[in-house]
């Protein structure tokens, strides 16, 4: 079946304007991540939904970072006011655990760079 | 901030030859992962191991756990050139949360 898609796959926009990036899940998993990926800081965890809720928040950089899920499905990750320091590929992955799978498969991720 | 440490940070090896890279962590964990990364981009899931296994296979891959050291080691027998790739570790706290990631090792396989 279909693995996570993510779209732009790349996005270049300018400092200070507002971003949105999306995530399509495996269709039937509950979970979805978000990670983003840069060079000083690594991998690094974001924000966490199951179902249409988020339970965790914490990896949220800042508040102009924020993240919805719809119909248990679809995510969108917004940035606003973005940063040179927003810089990075961001990750989605989703998973079923609910089902016994605990394995999170990832998306081939959106490069994001602020100008 | 990263749950550990992956050594080592890079890794040079022929074809042929084995690759072992390890991973630390520093809390109680419910599982550990390992992905492969090619070229800065996705990551593709290896293997998983639950904190209650302590050794599993998946064809050239061999993942070892021990929660007493809280380390993890990941071999790959008869490399490939293929298998050039950066590999993390990650790890989980519960069951379907969130995944803490090593700082990754970057494998070279010669030709």
């Amino acid at each position: 079946g279909a693995g996570v898609s993510q779209s732009p796959s790349n996005k270049v926009t300018e400092k200070g304007k507002d971003v949105e990036l999306r995530c399509d899940p495996i269709s039937g998993h509950t979970a979805l991540y978000w990670y983003r990926q840069s060079l000083g800081q690594g991998l690094e965890f974001l924000i966490y939904f199951q179902g249409n809720s988020a339970p965790d928040k914490s990896g949220l950089p800042s508040d102009r970072f924020s993240a919805e899920r719809t119909g248990g499905s679809v995510s969108t990750l917004t940035i606003q006011r973005t940063q040179q320091e927003d810089s990075a590929v961001y990750l989605c992955a989703s998973s079923a655990p609910g089902t016994g799978i605990i394995e999170q498969y990832f998306g081939p991720g959106t490069r994001l760079t602020v100008t | 901030s990263q749950q550990g440490e992956e050594d080592p940070q890079a890794l040079s090896i022929q074809e042929g030859e084995n690759a072992t890279m390890n991973c630390s962590y520093k809390t109680s964990i419910n599982n550990l992962q390992w992905y492969r990364q090619n070229s800065g981009r996705g990551l593709v899931h290896l293997i998983l191991i639950r904190s209650n296994e302590r050794e599993k296979h998946s064809g050239r891959l061999r993942v070892t756990l021990d929660t007493s050291k809280k380390s993890s080691s990941l071999l790959i027998t008869a490399s490939r050139a293929a298998d050039t790739a950066s590999y993390f570790c990650a790890t989980s706290k519960a069951a379907g949360n969130k995944l803490t990631f090593g700082g990754g090792t970057r494998v070279l396989v010669k030709p």
